[in-house]
């Protein structure tokens, strides 16, 4: 059965620095494109970043240069460091795996909320 | 950037009846788009990819079509549990991947 499993949000000041995980089971990240997906409270969905298999990545114009996504074959588990945040990075994390490599997302995890507040 | 318009922000139905969402690309992105359901508290779960293909394990009840910049979820025979956001994505052009802004569908 394919679980994520996100941990790693919380209360951070602005300026501050956090790192998600997202702890994978049922497949190997490694052979998946997998991104980052946010929704600020009450919003929609907003695509932060994708890495592909061959480790290429891509992010949002709205973190591009702050958040740095990666993975570690080793523990099957993808990561988000999210340095310099702001207050509008305000926003429940998913990960999500996409399918057949494309990027439509067949699996999502829980969530993890992230806070920038003073 | 692609951007996605969905219509109409938030639809009302009755049970049993049908619903039929929009969403509009702001430039062709052939058939490579797909569309998610959010209840409250939860993940987004894949329902249409392709314009038109099911995802594993989503009732007959939900159908997508169109193609290059106009599409449309249907649900047909309305249920309680349908009651959600629905959004729209498109994976044509990317980065970056683009979402619509969501329609509320509520059951009356």
């Amino acid at each position: 059965e394919v679980q994520l499993v996100e941990s790693g949000g919380g209360l951070i000041q602005p300026g501050g620095s956090l790192r998600l995980s997202c702890a994978a089971s049922g497949f190997t990240v490694s052979s998946n494109y997998m991104s980052w997906v946010r929704q600020a409270p009450g919003k929609g969905l907003e695509w932060v970043s994708v890495i592909y298999t061959t480790g290429t990545t891509y992010y949002a114009d709205s973190v591009k240069g702050r958040f740095t996504i990666s993975r570690d074959n080793s523990k099957n588990t993808l990561y988000l460091q999210m340095n310099s945040l702001r207050a509008e990075d305000t926003a429940v994390y998913y990960c999500a795996k996409a399918y057949d490599f494309w990027p439509k997302f067949d699996y999502w995890g829980q969530g993890t909320l992230v806070t920038v507040s003073s | 950037e692609i951007v996605m318009t969905q219509s109409p922000a938030t639809l009302s139905v009755s049970p049993g009846e049908r619903a039929t969402l929009s969403c509009r690309a702001s430039q062709s992105v052939s058939s490579n788009l797909a569309w998610y359901q959010q209840k409250p508290g939860q993940a987004p779960r894949l329902l249409i990819y392709g314009a038109s293909t099911r995802a594993t394990g989503i009732p007959a009840r939900f159908s997508g079509s169109g193609s290059g910049t106009d599409f449309t979820l249907t649900i047909s025979s309305l249920q309680s549990e349908d009651s959600a956001v629905y959004y729209c994505q498109q994976y044509n052009n990317w980065p970056p991947i683009t979402f619509g802004q969501g329609t509320r569908l509520e059951i009356k």
